[in-house]
């Protein structure tokens, strides 16, 4: 049971370029969600997803497009890269809740995103 | 989903417990409070949640007031360890559409000391 994978976990992108970072878990989780995480700071919201073919707004979606055509797997895509998306970027996954589960959020190791 | 405010660090003594404090005054009905932690650059790591009755596991006690407006995260023999950044969330976990936005602020870092 690998629980939340993370790809890749490095990487270095020049501006303008594009990319897509892969969370893929393993646990039938309804719900996704990634972050990013700057120095010092708490994690930020940037799009979520509460199930297969559905995604929505967090709290900084600007510059990233995201996309969950199969349950197990959220996509975070940077159209064209810019200097201020460097940072830390964290997906995680969930139960709705439901059936006495406890909802709690399973992070992945995150992805370490330079762009120059 | 409500907001929820801590203060942005705390000193404990090793082998003390640490009481870490959580404001969320405009929580609502039908949202749990949930506590996590990070330690050095990792992922956050659940630690336990509660609706309206104090909680207790193997790793720390959750304390909730009864109007549920604020609630205390409590590790009963703090270790070095223990050393990280905790965050207090609240999150609808049976909801609305929309209602699924789990929201982290900056926590608490918390810093063991020998």
């Amino acid at each position: 049971n690998a629980g939340v994978t993370q790809t890749p976990k490095f990487r270095v992108l020049k501006t303008g370029q594009s990319m897509t970072l892969l969370c893929a878990q393993d646990m039938n989780h309804e719900y996704m969600y990634w972050y990013r995480q700057d120095p010092g700071m708490g994690l930020r919201l940037i799009h979520y997803s509460v199930g297969e073919g559905t995604t929505a707004k967090g709290e900084v979606p600007d510059g990233y497009n995201v996309s969950r055509l199969k349950k197990q797997n959220f996509l975070l895509g940077l159209e064209s890269a810019a200097p201020s998306q460097t940072s830390v970027y964290f997906c995680a996954s969930s139960y709705s809740g439901l059936a006495g589960n406890t909802g709690e959020l399973f992070f992945g190791e995150g992805s370490r995103l330079t762009v120059l | 989903d409500a907001k929820t405010t801590q203060p942005p660090s705390m000193d404990c003594a090793e082998g003390r417990a640490a009481n870490l404090p959580c404001n969320h005054s405009t929580i609502s009905g039908n949202e749990y409070v949930y506590w996590y932690r990070q330690i050095h650059s990792q992922g956050p790591q659940y630690i336990i949640h509660g609706l309206k009755n104090n909680e207790t596991n193997e790793m720390a006690s959750l304390i909730i007031t009864e109007d549920r407006k604020s609630s205390t995260l409590i590790l009963p023999h703090a270790t070095l360890r223990d050393t990280a950044v905790y965050y207090c969330i609240v999150r609808v976990v049976v909801g609305l559409p929309g209602g699924f936005k789990t929201i982290f602020g900056a926590g608490t870092r918390l810093f063991v000391k020998a």
